[in-house]
């Protein structure tokens, strides 16, 4: 089965490009989802299917996955973006499997 | 437009039995391939998976939750209900359901509900 491994936090100044990764074994032959939380609010999907963005989402989320590793890029990070974000997958004995998440920080 | 909504009772005491309802508009639950899921997340902690119910009445638990489990649905009515027995204080947390398109990825949320467990 797959536990997802994130860097507990990641920070970034505005405008500029982060980086969030998601690790498992041979997590890059199935597919990984990406999702944002913010405090108060509901999990917004952000990505699925590894790279595919759902319709409402910016440009400057983009999703990649190969090897064991997933990531989570945002291009020209906006204040807004502060967040948490996390990668999830569908796993033959647990279903469906969260990473532990990642806390952006913009500053 | 997908909507989803969360009820139930918002405090607890320990032992008692926690029965949350889904009421869900925008889709139908007969749809091949969608599903509805719970999941919550505790106070300052990461997103947990709980069940899961498909189209055709298939169920899956989260294996470390599933002896106190149950998911079901009513079509008729647009609802999904999911009840955890033995509820303890550890079990404090935000309630989500989610719309689970056939591909797999959750694309609709509802607000969540917080539940709290305290003698």
């Amino acid at each position: 089965s797959n536990e997802l491994t994130q860097p507990p936090s990641v920070s970034v100044s505005p405008g500029q490009t982060v980086t969030i990764t998601c690790s498992a074994d041979k997590l890059g032959e199935t597919y990984v989802f990406w999702y944002q939380k913010k405090s108060g609010q509901a999990p917004v999907l952000l990505i699925y299917q590894d790279v595919k963005r759902p319709s409402g989402i910016p440009e400057r989320f983009s999703g990649s996955n190969s090897g064991n590793t997933a990531t989570l890029t945002i291009s020209g990070t906006q204040i807004m973006d502060e967040a948490d974000y996390y990668c999830q997958v569908w796993d033959t004995n647990i279903h469906v499997v969260f990473g532990g998440g990642t806390k952006l920080t913009v500053l | 437009q997908i909507t989803l909504k969360e009820s139930g009772p918002t405090l607890l005491k320990p032992t008692q039995t926690l029965t949350l309802t889904c009421t869900f508009s925008g889709f139908s639950l007969t749809t091949t391939g969608v599903g509805v899921g719970w999941i919550r997340q505790p106070p300052g902690k990461a997103l947990e998976w709980l069940a899961l119910i498909y189209w055709d009445d298939d169920k899956q638990y989260s294996p470390y939750l599933k002896t106190r489990l149950t998911i079901t649905k009513d079509t008729s009515k647009n609802r999904v209900v999911l009840t955890m027995t033995n509820m303890d204080p550890v079990d404090t947390a935000t309630y989500y359901c989610a719309h689970r398109l056939p591909t797999r990825e959750f694309d609709s949320w509802g607000q969540g509900a917080l539940v709290t467990v305290s003698s």
